[in-house]
């Protein structure tokens, strides 16, 4: 089945500097679409990017990614953390057919903590 | 626009009980997916909806858990003779019929069996 993997469990980071959390995937589909969602904390997951086109950078928010299918990646950067990006993200995966909205296949997580 | 509205907002639950979960999906949206949360397995799918029917419920426990969507308004998750490894936030989430396949979340049940 599918499966997304996201390497950094938690990530520490002085506010002012790059971030960047990788995620991978594996699917057999050949047009995945890919997501990052964001949690603060006692709140519910919120959409922060998503993208299906190959090799495309797509920004939302001061963040950005690019979707790699040859490398079947969708690692998420910034470049100056904010005190406000403490929190954890998620890579999710969807397979959709003709276009509807199909479940969502999320790594691990990455809890990102930004101090001053 | 309230979005997803998710009731009980938290609930415990005795083991061998019953609980029951609801969601009210965002109107005018046509899918309804249902996750669970926890720390140690994160997010995970249970099952979905589309225009109340039901699409693939791959992730459901399959012996006490159920889900259904009576009308576009509402759906529930069920679960029978709960234990506390069901200890968790479920999470509600709908999307419309677009392309966008944005999914938006509701606050979760969170759910403590004793």
């Amino acid at each position: 089945g599918d499966s997304v993997t996201q390497t950094e469990g938690l990530v520490t980071l002085t506010e002012g500097l790059p971030v960047m959390l990788n995620c991978t995937y594996q699917t057999i589909y050949s047009n995945p679409f890919l997501f990052w969602y964001v949690q603060h904390l006692n709140e519910s997951p919120r959409l922060l990017l998503k993208s299906f086109t190959d090799n495309k950078r797509t920004e939302h928010q001061g963040f950005h990614a690019t979707l790699h299918k040859s490398s079947s990646s969708f690692h998420l950067q910034k470049s100056s953390a904010q005190l406000s990006d403490s929190a954890l993200y998620y890579c999710a995966l969807s397979t959709l057919s003709g276009g509807l909205s199909g479940k969502l296949t999320f790594g691990e997580g990455t809890q990102v903590t930004v101090i001053s | 626009n309230a979005g997803v509205i998710q009731t009980p907002r938290h609930k415990v639950t005795g083991k061998g009980q019953e609980a029951t979960l609801w969601c009210e999906p965002i109107s005018g949206h046509s899918a309804v997916f249902w996750y669970r949360q926890t720390i140690v397995q994160g997010l995970e799918f249970l099952t979905y909806f589309r225009n109340q029917a039901p699409i693939d419920d791959s992730g459901m426990p399959k012996e006490r858990f159920s889900a259904q969507m009576p009308n576009q308004s509402h759906s529930t998750l069920k679960i029978q003779s709960t234990q506390p490894q069901d200890s968790a936030v479920y999470l509600c989430a709908s999307s419309d019929w677009g392309g966008s396949a944005e999914q938006f979340f509701g606050p979760g049940t969170r759910l403590t069996v004793l």
